[in-house]
């Protein structure tokens, strides 16, 4: 068990839809880390979020957005929602920000478009 | 361009030998980290081990060692002394900093692994 905590582990909504991802990271971390994988894209950096600033933007689409809480847990927004964004997203967080720090992930949320 | 490089998609062994899954970056950054994850049929990313790059030794951790070769750009993941939990996808990853303070793990496309009897 990495600590981080991600909900709901497996998601199924309609073309169109809003869904919204849950991460609560280990205990002392402070930075939150996005990623996607797909069987075509591989995995993917999204978004990081350090303190509740947003620290580091990857291939994030205009209808993704993320935040960080003051209790440091964060949150995906999915909307519009289209068949290829089905994936497998993860949530990992770190202690800091620093190059050298490890990062440990989340169980994953599954997510079909249907 | 492609920043991780995994040239093997898979890898068979037997259980008990040791097995080198390879790994090639490209950064022009003095300052980023090598990272490998495993991941089984379930989903989970689970990490492994970790070298710096200004780490002077190769990093171990158990049965995992980390052969770091900077100036080829390589970090190979050596795996010795195989099991058959060990059959899974394995990434090679490699964190840099972004502009604004941030940074981001860039990952390999993976080396799937299965460990024989």
């Amino acid at each position: 068990d990495s600590g981080v905590t991600q909900t709901p582990k497996h998601l199924i909504t309609a073309t169109g839809q809003r869904v919204t991802l849950r991460c609560s990271p280990r205990s002392g971390d402070l930075s939150v880390y996005w990623y996607q994988q797909s069987l075509d894209q591989g995995l993917q950096f999204l978004i990081q979020y350090y303190n509740g600033e947003e620290r580091a933007k990857g291939n994030i689409l205009e209808r993704f957005s993320a935040q960080q809480f003051p209790d440091l847990h964060s949150e995906l927004n999915l909307s519009s929602l289209e068949l290829g964004d089905s994936a497998l997203y993860f949530c990992a967080s770190s202690v800091g920000q620093g190059r050298d720090t490890e990062a440990f992930f989340g169980q994953g949320t599954r997510l079909t478009v249907v | 361009a492609q920043k991780i490089t995994q040239t093997q998609p898979g890898m068979f062994v037997q259980e008990k030998e040791a097995v080198t899954l390879d790994c090639t970056y490209d950064t022009s950054d003095p300052s980023y980290g090598l990272f490998w994850y495993k991941q089984p049929s379930s989903g989970e990313m689970i990490f492994l081990i970790y070298q710096g790059s200004y780490d002077q030794q190769n990093a171990t951790e158990g049965r995992y060692s980390l052969n770091f070769q900077k100036a080829r750009k390589s970090a190979n993941l050596v795996i010795s002394a195989s099991q058959l939990g060990d059959s899974a996808m394995y990434f090679c990853a490699m964190r840099e900093g972004v502009t604004g303070g941030g940074n981001k793990l860039t990952f390999g496309t993976g080396t799937q692994l299965k460990v024989e009897l």
